[in-house]
């Protein structure tokens, strides 16, 4: 079955102190993989796609990376509004349609 | 260029009542897609629909349905509805399955 697991489930950190998020997949047939923001009431704000291991994207704090299994979503210096929860998406090719299957999500709170 | 619209924002009904959601995508997206969105299950494939036509199909029951017209306005209706049908419904428009995915502010249903 189709699996996208994200971790951590909930991260803290200090302004400026870097992480990164991860989003492990297993899937066949792997058509993309989507990055979202979520701000709480509101929908899915689209962050980048990457379509092959080796892509790399960046926006501001924010870069995104992707290998064979799993990819990371790095943040280097985070600001309080940074803090959202951070959705990991993979589009697959599943009996001839396309499906997009979605990880829980990772909260993130950057305190001041 | 105008975002994805859903309508109406909130809505409160009552076990067994039935209701409508609408969807207006970007102009130009001819793929439209629903997911359901609960604090224990995540986000959940619903349908997709491109050019009228339903392409995809989540593992929801038969309650769930969904239409789109030809001006790739889209609406999903659930029937008999249930306590455990409270969540936030997301809709998402796209030029195609393969490219990445625009979501509106989403329709939070309560049912009492």
């Amino acid at each position: 079955e189709d699996q996208v697991t994200q971790s951590p489930e909930a991260l803290r950190l200090q302004e400026g102190e870097s992480s990164s998020l991860n989003c492990s997949y297993t899937v066949s047939g792997l058509r993309g993989l989507f990055w979202y923001r979520q701000d709480p009431g509101k929908g899915p704000e689209f962050l980048f796609t990457l379509y092959s291991a080796g892509e790399e994207k960046e926006k501001e704090r924010l870069k995104a990376t992707l290998t064979k299994k799993e990819s990371f979503l790095h943040i280097t210096a985070p600001k309080p509004e940074d803090s959202a929860t951070y959705l990991c998406a993979v589009q697959a090719q599943i009996q001839g349609a396309q499906k997009l299957v979605f990880g829980q999500g990772t909260r993130l709170t950057i305190n001041p | 260029k105008a975002g994805v619209t859903q309508t109406p924002r909130y809505l409160i009904k009552t076990r067994g009542q039935q209701v409508t959601l609408s969807c207006s995508p970007i102009s130009g997206h001819r793929s439209v897609s629903w997911y359901q969105q609960t604090p224990g299950q995540g986000l959940q494939f619903l349908f997709e629909y491109f050019s009228e036509t339903q392409r995809n199909k989540g593992n929801f029951p038969g309650r769930f349905s969904g239409r789109q017209f030809s001006n790739s306005r889209s609406e999903m209706n659930v029937s008999t509805l249930e306590l455990g049908d409270s969540a936030l419904y997301l809709c998402a428009s796209s030029t195609t399955a393969n490219t990445e995915a625009f979501f509106g502010q989403g329709t939070r249903l309560t049912v009492v």
